[in-house]
């Protein structure tokens, strides 16, 4: 299976901060790659697919980029409700693996 | 408007059997391949099963294989996932999720059904 890496686990960040996580894949995956933003209690929203495609509705300030084993997701001004936990997830093969996740917190 | 509905989850037994339903509507339900991925309480997300469109071709996770069974009836627009043999570490939140258009991750969730394992 293909193991998917998350770097940070979780950091704290202030609204209006560019940040940035880190998903590494243990073998290439080309750009089959989604992000997800998780807030506590809810189901995960699809924010990037394809490695930097938004989906419908996600704002602009979120944006996406990489390809074969290392992407990154990039929130170019923190908002207050963008404090969640993201996930990434390989969808190139089967068992289709997520990251641990990062949690973005408020510092 | 997509939704997707799961069935009520529950407490069972370990070594006891529970199959979750996903009720969808608002999309061609027969068109797009479907996922069910589950969130023990305070950890991250593990990605259990998906079946294809026609139900013809199905993946699990290595954690489930032989134990959980996915499968889907186009004509009534559901999604299942039978669990047998449950162990304790199967307690989970269990989200039912949708194939986006041509390898778009998983673009529809749903709100989520906790299956609780212990005696």
């Amino acid at each position: 299976a293909i193991r998917m890496t998350q770097s940070p686990s979780s950091f704290s960040a202030s609204t209006g901060d560019r940040v940035t996580i880190t998903c590494r894949a243990s073998q290439g995956i080309s750009s089959y790659l989604a992000w997800y933003q998780q807030k506590p209690g809810k189901a995960p929203k699809l924010l990037i697919y394809a490695a930097s495609t938004l989906q419908t509705g996600v704002p602009s300030r979120f944006s996406g980029s990489g390809s074969g084993t290392d992407f990154t997701l990039t929130i170019s001004s923190l908002q207050s409700e963008d404090f969640a936990t993201y996930y990434c997830q390989q969808y190139y093969s089967y068992p289709r693996t997520f990251g641990q996740g990062t949690k973005v917190e408020i510092k | 408007e997509v939704q997707l509905l799961e069935s009520e989850g529950g407490l069972v037994q370990p070594g006891g059997s529970l199959r979750l339903s996903c009720a969808a509507s608002g999309f061609t339900f027969s068109h797009y391949a479907m996922s069910w991925v589950r969130q023990a309480p305070g950890k991250g997300l593990e990605w259990v099963s998906a079946i294809s469109a026609s139900g013809g071709n199905t993946y699990y996770a290595d954690s489930v294989k032989g134990r959980f069974t996915i499968s889907r009836d186009n004509f009534k627009n559901t999604l299942y996932l039978q669990m047998n043999s449950l162990r304790a570490e199967d307690t989970a939140v269990y989200y039912c999720a949708k194939d986006g258009e041509a390898a778009r991750g998983l673009d529809y969730w749903g709100q989520g059904t906790l299956v609780t394992v212990s005696s």
